[in-house]
């Protein structure tokens, strides 16, 4: 079974309007951590924003904020007021234990983010 | 500045050659890893290292092997490339630290297997 799930593999958005990127995730282990990254067309990894499992908040980050719905293992990416600049590959990704104690990162499928003028 | 590189952007290899990507990074972190990127696959973690020559399989570590002989270097080997090898390669870093070790990655090396 897929632990993180990305169900849009693309959007379109209007400039300026705001858009939400949803990422499911399961696991059973109390503490973990969710993350976002952007891949731009030129390809780099650029680290968005971070949600701990015990955040009693919502993280922000300039335009981005996290929608972290922890009963529904949600945590939906929002960015507010949509730039052309905003156009790439969007990943969610989820914080776990390897077998022998160790952290490691499990992606999703991504979802490609399209900004119309 | 943080700073993860990678040996090459494009690669070029026939099949049964044996490949070496190359990752190092300026950070002086623990925790290195090797990822490929498919289309629809996302990234999919093929092994990863938290210390100087010890290493841990990720989830698609056949076919691959690593070697992480000093702190800042992690190799990553293709005894023999086969054309299902073709992918972008991805390689981060990250600190030990609990709660929020985010991955800081390099451009990543675009290998052809022909």
């Amino acid at each position: 079974a897929q632990k993180i799930t990305q169900t849009q593999p693309g959007m379109f958005v209007q400039e300026k309007e705001a858009v939400t990127l949803d990422c499911t995730y399961d696991t059973s282990d109390p503490s973990y951590g969710l993350f976002w990254y952007k891949q731009p067309s030129s390809g780099e990894m650029i680290f968005l924003i971070y949600q701990g499992s015990y955040d009693q908040q919502n993280a922000t980050e300039g335009r981005y904020s996290l929608n972290f719905q922890k009963a529904r293992k949600s945590a939906n990416l929002v960015i507010s007021a949509s730039q052309l600049g905003d156009s790439a590959m969007y990943f969610c990704a989820m914080r776990e234990e390897s077998n022998f104690g160790n952290e490691k990162l499990t992606f999703g499928t991504g979802t490609r983010l399209t900004i119309i003028p | 500045d943080v700073k993860v590189t990678q040996s090459s952007r494009y690669l070029v290899k026939r099949t049964g050659e044996k490949v070496f990507l190359e990752c190092v990074q300026d950070m002086d972190h623990e925790n290195m890893f090797w990822y490929r990127q498919d289309p629809g696959l996302g990234l999919r973690l093929i092994y990863f290292s938290y210390d100087v020559k010890m290493k841990e399989k990720g989830d698609i570590p056949e076919g691959y092997s690593v070697s992480r002989e000093k702190k800042e270097r992690f190799s990553l080997i293709l005894e023999s490339a086969s054309t299902n090898q073709t992918s972008m390669y991805l390689c981060a870093s990250s600190f030990t630290a609990k709660n929020y070790n985010e991955q800081f990655f390099g451009p990543g090396t675009r290998l052809t297997v022909l």
